[in-house]
């Protein structure tokens, strides 16, 4: 069971907008920033973005982040096939003095 | 360019212990916190354990506490997880990542390969 809430798998067709949702409490996502990472199979996972809305280096702007109260969401417009993954949101916990993930999501592209 | 490199995986039975280690190059190890990031098959990712620059502060996750120990020397710019009385439940690829302390922001924006830490009989 994951500190944070994410949905274990979304679809949506190529070229449309999907959002992944992550749900946590005040002692994490409330307080403190949003990290969402982004793995292949068999990969390391990869940061895409930090800071609740920030990209990384080298990150297509079809990805975004957004954050209200407790809770946080990644959008990915213009779904490409590349873009399939698993997807991974992230926060330090005050209460647990850690790190906690939400259990990921699975992006399939139809 | 910034590389993460981890070795020590294998297998070991129940109750027996593993030390892995994480070779860092290509920015300044002892100015960032250190993590071990594992994830089980199929399953998702778990900071089990950070250490501060320079070693003074640690944490681990419960599940962890009192079995494995993560230490880092910064000048051979590597980090470690000696793991002992190990389980089944900490079968697992272990990644070493940069970042990983106190509400902090940009963490986790680099991650080595994974070595994986078979427990079973």
């Amino acid at each position: 069971q994951s500190v944070l809430t994410q949905p274990p798998s979304v679809s949506e067709a190529p070229g449309q907008r999907v959002t992944i949702s992550c749900s946590g409490r005040t002692s994490n996502i409330g307080n403190n920033a949003v990290n969402w990472y982004q793995q292949f199979p068999g990969k390391a996972p990869k940061l895409l973005m930090y800071y609740d809305d920030l990209r990384s280096a080298g990150v297509s702007d079809r990805f975004s982040g957004s954050k209200s109260a407790a809770s946080a969401s990644l959008a990915i417009s213009g779904l490409q096939s590349e873009d399939e993954a698993d997807y991974y949101c992230a926060a330090w916990d005050d209460d647990l003095w850690s790190w906690v993930f939400g259990g990921g999501t699975k992006l399939t592209v139809l | 360019e910034v590389q993460l490199a981890e070795s020590g995986g294998g297998l070991v039975q129940p109750g027996g212990s593993l030390r892995l280690s994480c070779v860092v190059s290509g920015f300044s190890f002892d100015t960032f916190y250190m993590s071990w990031v594992r994830q089980a098959p199929g399953k998702g990712l778990e900071c089990v354990a950070n250490i501060k620059q320079d070693g003074s502060d640690k944490s681990y996750v419960d599940s962890v506490r009192g079995r494995f120990t993560i230490s880092r020397d910064n000048s051979k710019n590597s980090l470690y997880l000696q793991m002992n009385s190990l389980r089944d439940e900490d079968t697992a690829v272990y990644y070493c990542a940069r970042g990983g302390g106190p509400a902090a922001g940009k963490d986790f924006d680099y991650w080595g390969q994974g070595t994986l830490v078979t427990v079973s009989s």
